[in-house]
Parts: C-alpha cells; structure tokens; sequence
C-alpha cells in the first residue's frame, strides 16, 4: 500500500518570505515522488519529480523538493515566495515495485500575502 | 500544440439524466486516467487505461464508465445521475509505462447535479 500526508491544510506567508509545504510518504519499496500545483478553475500542473540520485530535485517556477529516504518526506521549498504561488499544492507517491497509480495527498492551500 | 481538453468545462443537470464528460489528448500518451475531486480537494482515481480497448477501476468505486476506442479520446459517462455525482472530475494522460512519467492534467469538469 502506498500514502501520502500533507500535515498543513494551509500555509501562509509574506511575500519575500521562504515557503515550505510539508509531506511525508509510506510505500512497501522505493518511491517515486511527485509535486503538482492546481491554481483556481484548473487542472493541475506538474512541478518536479524524485526518481533516483540526488535528492535535492529543483522545478519549475523556482520550487525545488528534498527527499529524505530517513524521514520518509519530500517537502517543497521557494526560497522567495511570490503573490502569484498562491494556489493548491499536492504530493503525490508511486511505489516503484507496485502498479502505475500515483496517490495524492489531500493537497495544501497557499496564500501568499503582499 | 499537444494538449488535454475536457469538455464541456461546467454542467449542470437535473437528476436522471445520462451524461458524458469529455477527454481528449494530442500527446499520443497510451496511458490515461480520470479522477474524481471532492469538495475538500482530494484527488481519488476512478478509472485508468493503459491503451486502446483497455480500461480499469479506480480505487474509489464509482457509477461512472469509461471507453478507450482510440488512443486520444477516453470518454466519462454516468448513466443516470445523481446529486452525489456533484464533483469536479480530472482527466489525465502520462506517455509510458515507466512508474516516473508525470501525467498531464486537463482543465477539468465542475458537475452540478441537482
């Protein structure tokens, strides 16, 4: 079985500030990782991915995630945060020895405030 | 431009009626899903297909049926619906069967039964 938790219904800060977005995983073998932001009346655009390597993976739009295998979490970062990264933000898992269904978390709600 | 179109965008019908949500891809991704939304913003799978003429269920059950005739179409229907229908539902398509491969959302459909 594979899960994600997303702790923080919502986060908000001041614009210029640093954003993290928190989310923890469980999966029976290795994950792949995924972040996706849905801005109001949209689909959701994907972000950046963990597969394999280093665990700093850097995205669109400025974010970047770490994964730590240790702490079985994958938190997003924008060191600077814009008015415009408002949005809903949702982790998203894969265990890599399962099937090809990913499961969300139940998504956080940014606001970042001028 | 390779893209994934939901039609109609909103729909509001009354009780009973059949209807069919719309997805389309130019992508040529053989893999597509759709997802069911709810009012808290979880994101569940509902149907999945990894080609022409395949299609799965879910995890979460529903009263929806899904067609793979051709790769880029994969069409939602309801038969007879209902006020617990009322979602939004998300059509995805991802290109291959590698487990990393992010999947590319449409815009969505907001269905209001009433």
């Amino acid at each position: 079985a594979q899960s994600v938790a997303q702790p923080e219904d919502q986060v908000n800060v001041a614009e210029g500030n640093p954003l993290t977005v928190k989310c923890t995983y469980s999966v029976s073998g290795n994950p792949y990782l995924f972040w996706y932001v849905q801005y109001p009346n949209r689909g959701l655009q994907f972000l950046l991915k963990y597969i394999t390597g280093d665990n700093l993976v850097k995205g669109s739009y400025g974010f970047e995630a770490e994964f730590n295998k240790s702490q079985t979490s994958f938190h997003l970062k924008k060191p600077s945060a814009l008015v415009s990264d408002s949005a809903l933000y949702f982790c998203a898992v894969r265990d890599m020895g399962g099937d090809y269904k990913l499961s969300f978390g139940a998504g956080t709600t940014v606001t970042v405030r001028a | 431009e390779a893209d994934i179109y939901q039609t109609p965008r909103y729909l509001v019908i009354g009780t009973g009626k059949k209807i069919t949500l719309e997805c389309s891809q130019t992508m040529g991704h053989d893999k597509m899903y759709w997802y069911q939304q709810d009012p808290g913003m979880e994101l569940h799978l509902i149907h999945y297909s990894y080609g022409v003429n395949s299609t799965e269920k879910g995890d979460l059950s529903s009263e929806s049926t899904v067609s793979r005739i051709r790769t880029e179409h994969f069409p939602l229907t309801l038969e007879s619906a209902r006020p617990s229908h009322t979602s939004q539902y998300l059509c995805a398509s991802s290109e291959r069967d590698r487990g990393y491969d992010e999947q590319f959302f449409g815009p969505g459909t907001r269905l209001t039964v009433l």
